[in-house]
């Protein structure tokens, strides 16, 4: 069974950096797609970026292009965002989760439990 | 990018009632659509997939339909334990984009 646990959020200055870990501790994480999902305090939900099994597709929030870096190692069970040039709207909840794929439907199961990320 | 709209923004309802919040596409997006429930301080779980298919183990008093641009997510008797948010999410095309969300009040 896929459970996922990120850490590595934290307190940063605007324009400083960040890299949020996430970890599969059922060792699942290298078949599947993996992506990034986050939440601004009392807000909702906003897709950030996700890739592929072997990191030769990835997709990204326009509003986070060239800034943020999804990456994985599959040898580690791990995915990463390294996190750059943070902004005070970059501020939230970052929960990583697997795709689930079906045709051409796509779907985020399971979610992690969240990082919280301040940039003040 | 594609706006989804979701409403009401909030209900609240009784134990049993027929619970039902719809989301709206601004394009067609097919069947590209999931659901999300969020309970306060938690994440989100995932209910239901490509407009109409019941995640695993989500109660079957959870439903959704639609196609296009229109899609319902209803609770056919609600309980206690669906306090929560409910998220629409279209797959469809890039960025992908949440609704608002719901907030069910019991």
């Amino acid at each position: 069974e896929m459970q996922l646990v990120e850490s590595g959020g934290g307190l940063v200055q605007p324009g400083g950096s960040l890299r949020l870990s996430c970890v599969d501790s059922g060792f699942l994480l290298s078949r599947y797609w993996m992506g990034w999902v986050r939440q601004a305090p009392g807000k909702g939900l906003e897709w950030v970026a996700h890739m592929n099994q072997d990191g030769s597709y990835y997709f990204y929030l326009d509003s986070v292009k060239g800034r943020f870096t999804i990456s994985r190692d599959n040898a580690k069970n791990s995915l990463y965002l390294q996190m750059n040039s943070l902004r005070d709207e970059d501020t939230a909840v970052y929960y990583c989760a697997r795709l689930g794929m079906a045709g051409s439907a796509d779907w985020f199961d399971p979610w992690g439990h969240g990082t919280l990320v301040t940039v003040s | 990018a594609i706006q989804m709209t979701q409403s009401p923004s909030s209900l609240s309802a009784s134990v049993g009632d027929r619970v039902t919040m719809t989301c709206r596409a601004s394009q067609g997006i097919s069947t590209d659509l999931g659901w999300y429930q969020q309970k306060p301080g938690k994440a989100p779980k995932l209910l239901i997939f490509a407009a109409s298919s019941l995640r695993s183990g989500v109660p079957l008093r959870f439903s959704g339909s639609g196609s296009g641009t229109d899609f319902t997510l209803t609770i056919s008797s609600l309980q206690p334990e669906d306090l929560a948010t409910y998220y629409c999410l279209q797959d469809n095309d890039y960025p992908w984009t949440f609704g608002q969300g719901t907030k069910v009040d019991i």
